[in-house]
């Protein structure tokens, strides 16, 4: 069965904190992707991979930084966590010209 | 550019069909797709179009895409509550990952 997992369902964090999200997945994916859910805007792109230690900026790249040293693994860093990045993150990841698979989110509260 | 635009709420009636609709204005969308986002969870793949194809059924879902006007629509017959959920859809164009719609809330009513 396909599986994209992410480290935490739920976090809580102080503002100025860095933060770091885990997603791992287990399919042998070149490209892995990371998202954050924001009610009435949809999903947006942050950042995605489509290769080990290769990143390109999404839509709002502002404030997130991402690291991909293996291929099953996909890190997004929040350098100094602000409230404006309350939000749920949403880790996916495809192989080329194919759906992509989400892991479960991490909604993420910075207070 | 890239832009895919829903109505943000839908309420049927248990038993109804429910529309979904969708529309998208880059015309180099190779795949079109629909997920579903229940309550406190990640997305799931519900079905997905070619760009080449003007619709396709799978069980009580049928998509419909029509390319001239960049339409895609979502098709639930016999809407049951377990429907109830966020429906996104999504198009990818071969550039980069996938754009998002910003979802629609379908309510079911009993």
């Amino acid at each position: 069965d396909v599986k994209v997992t992410q480290s935490s369902r739920y976090l809580v964090k102080r503002t100025g904190e860095k933060v770091f999200l885990e997603c791992v997945q287990d399919m042998d994916h070149e490209n892995m992707f990371w998202y954050r859910q924001d009610p009435g805007l949809g999903l947006r792109l942050i950042y995605f991979s489509y290769d080990v230690k290769m990143k390109e900026k999404g839509d709002i790249p502002e404030g997130y930084s991402v690291s991909r040293e293996k291929k099953e693994r996909f890190s997004l860093i929040l350098e100094s966590a602000s409230t404006n990045q309350t939000s749920m993150y949403l880790c996916a990841s495809s192989s080329p010209v194919a759906e992509a698979f989400f892991g479960q989110g991490t909604r993420l509260t910075v207070v | 550019g890239e832009d895919v635009e829903q109505s943000l709420f839908l309420s049927v009636r248990e038993g109804d069909s429910s529309v979904i609709n969708c529309t998208y204005t880059d015309s180099s969308s190779t795949y079109l797709y629909w997920y579903k986002q229940e309550p406190g969870a990640g997305l799931q793949l519900l079905t997905y179009i070619f760009s080449n194809m003007d619709m396709k059924q799978d069980q009580r879902l049928t998509v419909l895409l029509n390319k001239k006007d960049k339409h895609l629509s979502l098709r639930i017959a016999d809407t049951q509550t377990g429907d109830s959920a966020i429906y996104f859809c999504a198009e990818y164009t071969g550039r980069r990952a996938l754009t998002f719609g910003s979802g629609t809330r379908l309510q079911v009513q009993p």
